[in-house]
């Protein structure tokens, strides 16, 4: 079946603008994560939905970052008044009965 | 707090040599562990898990409490093998992998 797809693929901003990342997790897998993965910190935990609900928001370096998941399924990731050290790839990874996670492509962010 | 150390950046190895990557963590609770794996322009995946007990592609790895490892290793390193490999860790809630910071394998012919 379809694996954890991500849009967009790339994506080149400039500093202070905003950005939606989109991710699609596996069908009928509740859990969906974020992760960036950057240069300096490797990677790193971001948050986590169970189902439609965020338990978790502690990985959010700032508040300029936030995420919703809707519908138990897609989720967005907003980053606000971009900033150049934003630059990463973010990843998504969704995981269903067992907890195991399967990763998106991920979404290169580029911040000019 | 849970950490994962990796302390090797790269390894370098020729074809059919042995290869170990090594992975350490500090976690309080009961771990569960597991090796990711990042070929060139694809996706992260999952290679083993320490409960699984599986040998994937000739790789296998044995968690060590005593020792707090969980070592990745290969009797015979073959081209295809070269890759980003990725040790973690996931918390007893099972919602968040802590990463180790990676090693790169280089297998050269």
């Amino acid at each position: 079946g379809a694996g954890v797809s991500q849009s967009p693929s790339n994506k080149v901003t400039e500093k202070g603008k905003d950005v939606e990342l989109r991710c699609d997790p596996i069908s009928g897998h509740t859990a969906l994560y974020w992760y960036r993965q950057s240069l300096g910190q490797g990677l790193e935990f971001l948050i986590y939905f169970q189902g439609n609900s965020a338990p978790d928001k502690s990985g959010l370096p700032s508040d300029r970052f936030s995420a919703e998941r809707t519908g138990g399924s897609v989720s967005t990731l907003t980053i606000q008044r971009t900033q150049q050290e934003d630059s990463a790839v973010y990843l998504c990874a969704s995981s269903g009965d067992t907890d195991t996670q399967y990763f998106g492509p991920g979404t290169r962010l580029t911040v000019l | 707090a849970q950490r994962v150390t990796q302390p090797e950046k790269l390894l370098s190895v020729f074809k059919g040599a042995p290869v170990e990557l090594k992975c350490n963590y500090s976690y309080s609770g009961s771990p569960e562990l597991f090796w990711y794996v990042q070929y060139s322009r694809q996706r992260l995946q999952l290679l083993l898990r320490h409960i699984s007990r599986e040998s994937i592609k000739g790789f296998t790895a044995d968690l060590n409490k005593g020792e707090t490892s969980f070592h990745l290793k290969k009797p015979f390193a073959q081209e295809e093998d070269s890759a980003m490999y990725y040790c973690a860790l996931i918390n007893n809630a099972g919602n968040m992998l802590t990463f180790g910071g990676g090693t790169r394998l280089m297998v050269k012919p």
